[in-house]
């Protein structure tokens, strides 16, 4: 059984610029949910996909978006990239949505200079 | 507006002696507490959880309480263990909806030798 995985694990980006993070569920999981870390803070719900929908946003702008594609793996798209939104990015799965057996991955740490 | 808080940024403790780790929470629609462990490098790691149908959950070393009416919930370990030291998350959410969590600030725990 294989974990959460993300990519990249690091990533430098100027701002104005536009990323993109990855994530592969664990086996057997078809929720993802993006998670926003800033130093020093707790991690920041941004949403959450379920069989391909969102099912679920935080409290973030529209230059936050995501993805799940059909084998449940997911992106982050970031456009417009600010200072502030240097921070480590968590990526969790889960099964239907549930909590039981939420998952993290090691996250991305972006930065932006 | 942080709906949980740990208000201890940190705690030191000798190894073989009880570790505390309180949180506090203001929402009252939330239903399911959870403490995740951090490790530098790593994402979180989910250690405990607890429904608010009950008001202590055991596992092993990992005691967690749960009193409703202060909105308060803590995390007790016992024996600390130098391996413990990590950064401690509590986190909460509301069933039902979206199954996003809402965590507090976190708090570095150091179990000295």
């Amino acid at each position: 059984e294989t974990g959460v995985t993300q990519s990249p694990t690091h990533l430098i980006k100027t701002r104005g610029q536009q990323v993109t993070l990855r994530c592969s569920s664990q086996s057997g999981h078809n929720t993802v949910s993006w998670y926003q870390q800033a130093l020093g803070q707790g991690p920041q719900f941004i949403f959450q996909y379920y069989r391909e929908e969102e099912n679920g946003r935080g409290n973030f702008p529209p230059r936050f978006s995501g993805l799940q594609f059909p084998n449940y793996s997911s992106e982050l798209n970031v456009n417009a990239l600010e200072l502030d939104d240097s921070a480590l990015y968590l990526c969790a799965s889960s099964l239907d949505r549930g909590l039981y057996g939420y998952t993290f991955g090691s996250g991305t740490r972006l930065t932006v200079v | 507006d942080q709906q949980v808080k740990q208000n201890s940024p940190s705690l030191s403790v000798q190894e073989g002696r009880i570790s505390i780790l309180n949180c506090d929470y203001t929402n009252s629609m939330f239903d399911y507490f959870l403490w995740y462990k951090k490790y530098p490098a790593e994402g979180p790691t989910f250690l405990i959880s607890i429904s608010s149908i009950k008001d202590k959950n055991e596992d092993g070393r990992f005691t967690v309480f749960l009193n409703k009416s202060a909105k308060h919930l803590s995390l007790h370990i016992v024996p600390s263990q130098p391996g413990d030291s990590a950064v401690y998350f509590c986190a909460a959410a509301a069933q039902g909806g979206s199954e996003k969590l809402v965590f507090g600030k976190g708090m570095k725990l150091t179990v000295n030798p």
